[in-house]
């Protein structure tokens, strides 16, 4: 079983559309869990940060962590065709080694 | 949120040649770090640096890599005698308060071609 899985997608959705992004583990050690954005051949943007489970919500992004199930979630509300970009999950026991997804593209259409 | 500098942007380079990539933060900072990402495949870890040493490192980064801090500025890293498979994106990492807590922050990242 691979120790961090997502679904690369790719996604696309029409513009206004709940942009839904999840990602599963193995490691019951993790503890800080985090969505990136990356563009192509560029360094990932860190979006979200949660430490443990519950929900965080910022702006018109909300990140949910289930310990109890290993899932993690990225919603995007309202997307638009800037939010086109690929979304990374990464998690780690200690907040720096940082076990990536694979990353799912996503694609607004205007 | 923290910023960090990476030079090159890209390189290109004969298999067998040695690289210097390049890592400058805006601001001090005690924790570096150095990821990979291979194209079309995951970032992965490869090693974290505090305090002048190697705190950690991962399976992939043996001998054929090193890293410091040469000036108490720069932070290297160095891939001697560069394998095709060496080719990859390169990002430096820092770990530093920013609006969504204190965690990681990426560089722009430096490709590496190997030729």
């Amino acid at each position: 079983q691979k120790e961090v899985e997502q679904d690369p997608g790719p996604l696309s959705v029409p513009e206004g559309a709940i942009v839904s992004l999840n990602c599963t583990y193995s490691n019951s050690a993790f503890q800080y869990f985090m969505w990136y954005r990356q563009y192509s051949r560029k360094g990932p943007e860190l979006l979200m940060y949660t430490y443990s489970s519950g929900n965080k919500e910022d702006g018109r992004f909300t990140a949910q962590v289930d310990k109890s199930s290993k899932y993690i979630s990225l919603f995007i509300r309202d997307s638009q065709p800037s939010d086109s970009a690929t979304y990374l999950c990464a998690m780690s026991p200690n907040d720096y080694k940082l076990s990536f997804g694979a990353g799912t593209t996503v694609t607004v259409r205007a | 949120e923290p910023e960090v500098t990476q030079t090159p942007s890209h390189q290109v380079t004969q298999m067998g040649q040695e690289v210097i990539l390049r890592c400058v933060p805006i601001s001090n900072h005690l924790y570096f770090y150095w990821y990979r990402q291979i194209l079309g495949q995951k970032v992965e870890f490869l090693v974290s640096f505090y305090n002048n040493e190697i705190s950690e490192k991962s399976e992939i980064f043996d001998d054929q890599f090193s890293v410091e801090r040469p000036d108490g500025s720069n932070f290297t890293l160095k891939i001697r005698s560069t394998k095709l498979e060496d080719s990859a994106m390169y990002f430096c990492a820092i770990e530093g308060q920013g609006h969504s807590g204190n965690t990681i922050y990426f560089g722009e990242g430096s490709w590496l071609t190997v030729v």
